[in-house]
């Protein structure tokens, strides 16, 4: 029953690496979407995407950039790696549902730290 | 202002309370409502959703909307220890996605 999937659930990284998070969805939607985590500081939208190959900043930009060459795969990148973006980093994709309605599905997270 | 507020608590409720979790939102575009739980360490789960104003029902949970006052609400029956968890409400429209901060919710044995 596995709708989004995120490639790793925790990644230990060094400051200055370029860092590839993955995420793929099943459920053909369209808009699909890159948070952070924080204590406090609750979700924060990092990018997101409309369809293949479109993107759109989102609040807190700066240090990412993201690749969606195929529908159903959005990734996050980290140019730099650096010791403020340790964090939890969910992916969610929306789209109508058979049913008519829409819905919004979380990957189970990745737990990024950086040294 | 945020376009979705929502309290973060912590809220601590004895076992067998009924639990009322709430948001309100600025955007009257917004069309579609939707609740999830958070455990530690886990991505969010998606718990209901609703579409325009109404009520949704769900076992112990009530999911409610009233687009006149901008309110949405999450009920929880019969509240069990399992349920503590983080209670983050979500509104919708379009490609538009905004999310609450979140409510930790505490249920005491």
């Amino acid at each position: 029953d596995v709708k989004v999937t995120q490639s790793s659930r925790y990644l230990v990284k060094r400051t200055g690496e370029k860092v590839f998070l993955e995420c793929v969805q099943d459920m053909d939607h369209e808009n699909m979407f890159w948070y952070r985590q924080d204590p406090g500081l609750g979700l924060r939208l990092i990018y997101f995407s409309y369809d293949v190959k479109m993107k759109e900043k989102g609040d807190i930009p700066e240090g990412y950039s993201v690749s969606r060459e195929k529908k159903e795969r959005f990734s996050l990148i980290l140019e730099s790696a650096s010791t403020n973006q340790t964090s939890m980093y969910l992916c969610a994709s929306t789209g109508v549902e058979s049913r008519g309605g829409t819905e919004a599905f979380f990957g189970q997270g990745t737990r990024l730290t950086v040294v | 202002q945020k376009e979705v507020e929502q309290d973060p608590g912590p809220l601590s409720v004895p076992e067998g309370a009924i639990v009322s979790l709430n948001c309100t939102y600025s955007n009257s575009a917004f069309q579609y409502f939707m609740w999830y739980r958070q455990y530690s360490r886990k991505g969010p789960e998606l718990l209901m959703y609703t579409y325009s104003s109404g009520n949704k029902e769900d076992g112990r949970f009530t999911a409610q909307v009233d687009k006149s006052s901008k309110y949405i609400s999450l009920f929880i029956r019969d509240s069990q220890p399992s349920d503590s968890a983080t209670y983050l409400c979500a509104a919708l429209y379009g490609n538009k996605l905004v999310f609450g901060a979140g409510t930790i919710l505490r249920v005491k044995s």
